[in-house]
């Protein structure tokens, strides 16, 4: 059972750059969710899926765009990177149902930009 | 409007010690909580949860949290640590509205287990 699969584990890009990190859930979940994790911020929500067809912006969306291509996989994409998305980056999908339905994360993505 | 507040970036205990993260949380309506752990290198993990009911909600490995709305407070805790809780701990909120469900994260607590 893999849960929630992100891909790649690690990346290093160049300032300006572009690059997209894929995620992928086998658990029928109805949400999905990009998170950026940067030291002694927590987890910052970018962008979110509630469900398939629908995608909205989340607390630090600038400089990043989403695609929801079907109910299984929400992709994140840097269209020019830059040094500041620096960042470790989390994957996540929840269930239908109200707010007591947990959110499942991705072991994540470390991106460096030079 | 919802947020969490995590007390303590790092805290240090000894093997067999208590265990005390606290979180406490602001939100205009009833909220749902939850505690995550994130050992190095992987993802967040689920510890435990609450909605409604019982307010004191135990979770796996041994750690337990206590609900306490007058004190807005979801604090964790665990009688006795062990070398493999040493892990970095999130506290998080969320409401009972929209289809979304979004979570709001504490800034997260590491915790420490020495010898």
């Amino acid at each position: 059972n893999a849960g929630v699969t992100q891909t790649p584990k690690f990346q290093v890009l160049k300032t300006g750059q572009s690059m997209t990190l894929q995620c992928a859930q086998d658990m029928n979940h109805n949400s999905m969710y990009w998170y950026r994790q940067d030291p002694g911020m927590g987890l910052r929500l970018i962008y979110y899926s509630a469900s398939e067809g629908t995608t909205d912006k989340g607390e630090v969306p600038n400089g990043y765009n989403v695609s929801r291509l079907n109910k299984r996989e929400f992709s994140l994409r840097l269209e020019s990177a830059a040094p500041s998305q620096t960042s470790v980056y989390f994957c996540a999908s929840r269930a239908r149902g109200g707010g007591n339905q947990p959110q499942h994360f991705g072991d994540g993505t470390r991106l460096s930009i030079l | 409007a919802q947020s969490v507040t995590q007390l303590g970036s790092h805290v240090s205990v000894s093997e067999g010690a208590l265990v005390l993260l606290r979180c406490n949380y602001s939100s205009s309506v009833p909220p749902y909580l939850f505690w995550y752990v994130q050992y190095p290198n992987q993802g967040l993990q689920l510890l435990l949860k609450y909605t409604t009911g019982a307010t004191l909600v135990k979770g796996i490995n041994g750690f337990e949290a206590e609900f306490k709305k007058s004190e807005t407070s979801f604090h964790l805790t665990k009688p006795s640590a062990h070398m493999s809780d040493a892990a970095e701990y999130f506290c998080a909120v969320t409401l009972n509205t929209g289809t979304a469900s979004k979570l709001t994260f504490g800034t997260g607590t590491r915790l420490q287990v020495t010898l």
